[in-house]
């Protein structure tokens, strides 16, 4: 059982180009998170989604950000003109039905804006 | 919304000693406590976890305590080891899954 996977793994964009990570849930898992991480500091939620349905995206910046988790393929944080100041690592993490609480991480996307 | 402090944000301790964390919340709606353990430039592990309804559990060197009345929960480490350095995040979340987490506690075991 492959555990959550994240790609790329790492990501470089310039100013004002657009990123997309994708993150693939454990099997059997209906809901996914996704957090962001700057240099030597803690995890910050962004937002929480269920198959096709966001249910909170109150971590989330209104402007730039977006994320999907379609009923088929991975779900997709994508982050539109970025600046600088997205450079982070961002993990999502899973969790199955029967335990909506207990989230699995995966490996994490470290983008870089140069 | 649930608030998360954690201290202290860093810990150095002789190898067979022993290591606390501590975490308050600000939700008494919170009924699920986990602690993730993230080696540097890795994902967070889940190491241990409790729920509301536990005063305590313990697996094998590592056990967590939960005092819902205060509102604040501790990882305790016994006969720490090199290899349990890393950074320590505890979190809170309700039924909601409104994970949030404390800003971490980078733990240093010298040999």
């Amino acid at each position: 059982n492959a555990g959550v996977m994240q790609n790329p793994r790492h990501l470089v964009r310039r100013r004002g180009q657009e990123a997309r990570l994708r993150c693939s849930p454990m099997k059997g898992h209906s809901h996914v998170y996704w957090y962001r991480q700057l240099p030597e500091e803690g995890l910050k939620f962004m937002v929480y989604l269920q198959k096709e349905n966001i249910i909170d995206e109150s971590g989330m910046p209104k402007e730039r950000f977006s994320a999907e988790f379609p009923k088929e393929g991975p779900s997709i944080l994508r982050i539109q003109q970025v600046v600088r100041g997205d450079s982070a690592a961002y993990f999502c993490a899973s969790s199955p039905p029967s335990a909506t609480d207990t989230q699995y991480f995966g490996p994490g996307t470290r983008l870089t804006v140069l | 919304g649930e608030n998360v402090e954690q201290h202290p944000s860093t810990l150095s301790v002789q190898e067979g000693d022993s290591a606390v964390i501590k975490c308050t919340y600000s939700d008494s709606a919170s009924n699920y406590f986990p602690w993730y353990k993230q080696e540097l430039g890795k994902r967070p592990q889940l190491i241990i976890d409790i729920r509301s309804n536990v005063g305590e559990k313990k697996d094998q060197r590592i056990a967590v305590t939960l005092n819902k009345t205060a509102k604040h929960f501790s990882l305790h480490i016994t006969e720490t080891q090199p290899e349990d350095s890393a950074v320590y995040f505890c979190a809170a979340s309700t039924h909601n899954n409104d994970m949030r987490f404390g800003a971490g506690t980078r733990l240093t075991v010298k040999p």
